[in-house]
């Protein structure tokens, strides 16, 4: 079945780091992917998508880029900022599915320290 | 302000209780979803529905109950038959077309003691 791994948490990085999420991915198709971030008490907001390889998903200075030969969606973001700190989960879609549903990673956490 | 509305945002509940978990959304979305998130697992879908007076089980439907009377409202059920119902419970709701692009209420905090 199709299924997303994330790398583990947690993430601790330094203001202005460079980040890097590793999120790959198993699926039949050509599944959309998306990167959804949840700040601490709250729910989940979509960070950004990519629906066919190749495409770049960018939002807030963060990117990912859907890989299809390596079935991969890292995300990215050149400088990290201490409100960037939140728990962050790649999903997929499977366009095959009628319902829409999601597939979620089990999520990484990332505090950033100034 | 469009939005989803979950409450309440805390709720402590005994064993053997049912209990139901409001949502509301005004966004006009036709697409609604109750999804259950515990530390380090990510989210699993409970239950969807796609249109009024129609829901769908997902995942981990055992010991949860929905209803779809309205197209703004999708409360969940947690029965006291639900093992562990202790969690953190999501309701999400989405566009017309844009299924995947899910948009997410704060949340409640189910605690059974």
């Amino acid at each position: 079945g199709n299924s997303v791994t994330q790398m583990e948490g947690p993430v601790t990085l330094s203001e202005e780091a460079f980040l890097t999420i590793n999120c790959t991915y198993t699926a039949t198709g050509y599944p959309s992917l998306f990167w959804y971030v949840q700040y601490p008490g709250e729910g989940l907001q979509l960070l950004l998508k990519a629906t066919k390889a190749d495409d770049k998903g960018s939002n807030k200075g963060f990117e990912a880029t859907y890989r299809k030969e390596t079935t991969s969606f890292h995300l990215e973001k050149g400088s990290v900022q201490v409100s960037d700190s939140a728990v962050y989960f790649c999903a997929l879609s499977d366009r095959g599915g009628s319902q829409g549903n999601l597939i979620f990673g089990k999520g990484t956490k990332l505090s950033v320290k100034p | 302000d469009g939005g989803i509305t979950q409450s309440p945002k805390y709720l402590f509940r005994k064993e053997g209780q049912n209990v139901t978990l409001s949502c509301e959304q005004n966004l006009n979305h036709d697409a609604m979803y109750w999804y259950r998130q515990d530390p380090g697992q990510g989210l699993r879908l409970i239950y969807y529905s796609q249109i009024v007076n129609d829901f769908q089980k997902g995942d981990i439907a055992e010991g949860y109950s929905v209803s779809r009377e309205k197209k703004e409202s999708f409360p969940l059920t947690v029965t006291s038959a639900q093992k562990n119902p202790t969690a953190f419970y999501l309701c999400a709701s989405s566009p017309p077309g844009r299924a995947s692009e899910q948009f997410f209420g704060p949340g409640t905090r189910l605690t059974v003691l």
